[in-house]
């Protein structure tokens, strides 16, 4: 079955900096890799994801990577800010998985003022 | 808001209860997966159901079970309840397709002593 890895576990940024999670996943029938954001206490919610038919998405100050060959997979976030501190997940399915994610363990991202 | 709602929020059982969790799913979608997420970790596939029938599972073990109503929402149920199943439960809203996102819901932390 799909093994994802994600690192770093944490990650520490100054406001405005930018942070960068990756994610490693084992299963070459995976195309579909979403990342969620979770807040303390409430459940995940969808912040971005992408296609294995493209290799780049942005979303104002997210982006996402994909490299189908190395099989990795990559958040971007420019321009921190405080309200970007939460636990983000990586996650990966595939055509005959649809719906039913293998899940990174996570990075608690801290940004500081 | 993902229009994704559990019941209840909190819940406290016993070690040999039962429990039922609800999900109501979002309008639209047909397609509801369960999944464990313990302290500190990522989020567990327990299983899926679409068109009211199981379809996929993780490796949860048959005490855990679960329901889809023709409205789609679903219930999880969990018998024989141990220590170790003290857990935030969620549910995800999608709908049925590959490369379809998924919607959580906020989770039901369940406790059990």
């Amino acid at each position: 079955g799909e093994n994802v890895e994600q690192h770093p576990s944490t990650l520490s940024v100054q406001e405005g900096d930018s942070a960068v999670i990756k994610c490693t996943y084992s299963d070459s029938a995976s195309n579909y890799f979403p990342w969620y954001k979770q807040e303390l206490g409430k459940g995940p919610q969808l912040i971005i994801d992408i296609r294995s038919n493209v290799g780049e998405k942005k979303d104002q100050r997210i982006a996402v990577t994909l490299n189908k060959t190395a099989k990795h997979f990559s958040l971007h976030i420019t321009e921190t800010q405080p309200e970007d501190s939460a636990v983000y997940f990586c996650a990966a399915s595939g055509t005959d998985s649809w719906g039913k994610f293998q899940f990174g363990a996570g990075t608690q991202v801290v940004v500081t003022p | 808001e993902t229009g994704v709602t559990q019941s209840p929020t909190h819940l406290i059982k016993t070690r040999g209860q039962q429990v039922t969790l609800r999900c109501s799913s979002q309008s639209g979608h047909n397609t509801v997966s369960w999944y464990q997420q313990a302290l500190g970790q990522g989020p567990q596939f327990i299983f899926q159901y679409y068109r009211e029938e199981e379809n996929g599972r993780g490796n949860f073990p048959p005490r855990f079970s679960g329901l889809q109503f023709p409205n789609y929402s679903s219930e999880l149920n969990v018998n024989a309840l141990e220590l170790d199943d003290s857990a935030l439960y969620l549910c995800a809203s999608s709908f049925k397709g590959p490369g379809t996102e998924a919607f959580f819901g906020q989770g039901t932390r369940l406790t059990v002593v």
